[in-house]
């Protein structure tokens, strides 16, 4: 069965520092991959989305994944954080067949600290 | 900007209720999704309609049905409440059966049992 698998529940990382969230998953197919973000209180909103173009994909809010299929990874990136990048994220994965299926990682809630 | 609004943003039911989360787009999309979201679970897909009356179980169906009557309104029906589908509830839509589809989701029903 398809999975995308996400390290780590919650990421702490300093205001200005690295943000990494990893991101796994399994396919035998061609995949199409998705970062979405959720603020507080809200739906999920699309941070970006690879669709077998570019390996190296941007996204809203200076935010970047790299698709690497040797290694069937799509990590999200961005250089430096801000306070209002909290929220949590997701990963998901077309669930492939004929339908817009989604199967989604189980989330990564990112902390900034000041 | 395509909108999703959920009917609801908190709702509080009592066991054995029955409970209609409903939903509307605004962009003609094709396909609509009901989605529960739980703490360290993540997204899981309850149902999906990909036209006016035609729907798919997804992962979780279990205790729920949905109705399509129209294109733009997608509705969750919980027949008889129970405590155990205390959660969020998330509406998405897109636009085709590709997998490279955006889902753009509503804001979400955050459903109390008691």
């Amino acid at each position: 069965a398809q999975s995308v698998t996400q390290l780590g529940s919650h990421v702490s990382v300093s205001e200005g520092a690295l943000v990494l969230l990893r991101c796994n998953y399994s396919s035998s197919v061609p995949p199409y991959l998705f970062w979405y973000v959720q603020y507080p209180n809200q739906g999920l909103q699309l941070l970006l989305k690879y669709t077998s173009a570019a390996t190296l994909v941007k996204g809203i809010n200076g935010f970047e994944a790299e698709f690497k299929k040797s290694e069937t990874s799509f990590h999200l990136t961005k250089p430096s954080a801000h306070m209002s990048d909290a929220a949590e994220y997701f990963c998901a994965h077309h669930g492939g067949g004929a339908t817009n299926k989604l199967i989604f990682g189980t989330g990564t809630l990112l902390a900034v600290q000041p | 900007d395509v909108k999703v609004t959920q009917s609801s943003r908190y709702l509080v039911k009592r066991t054995g209720e029955k409970v209609f989360l409903e939903c509307v787009q605004d962009m003609d999309h094709e396909n609509m999704f009901w989605y529960r979201q739980d703490p360290g679970l993540g997204l899981r897909l309850i149902y999906f309609s990909y036209d006016v009356k035609m729907k798919e179980k997804g992962d979780i169906p279990e205790g729920y049905s949905v109705s399509r009557e129209k294109k733009e309104r997608f509705s969750l029906i919980l027949e008889s409440a129970s405590t155990n589908q205390t959660s969020m509830y998330l509406c998405a839509s897109s636009w085709g059966t590709r997998g490279r589809d955006t889902q753009y989701f509503g804001p979400g029903t955050r459903l109390t049992v008691l």
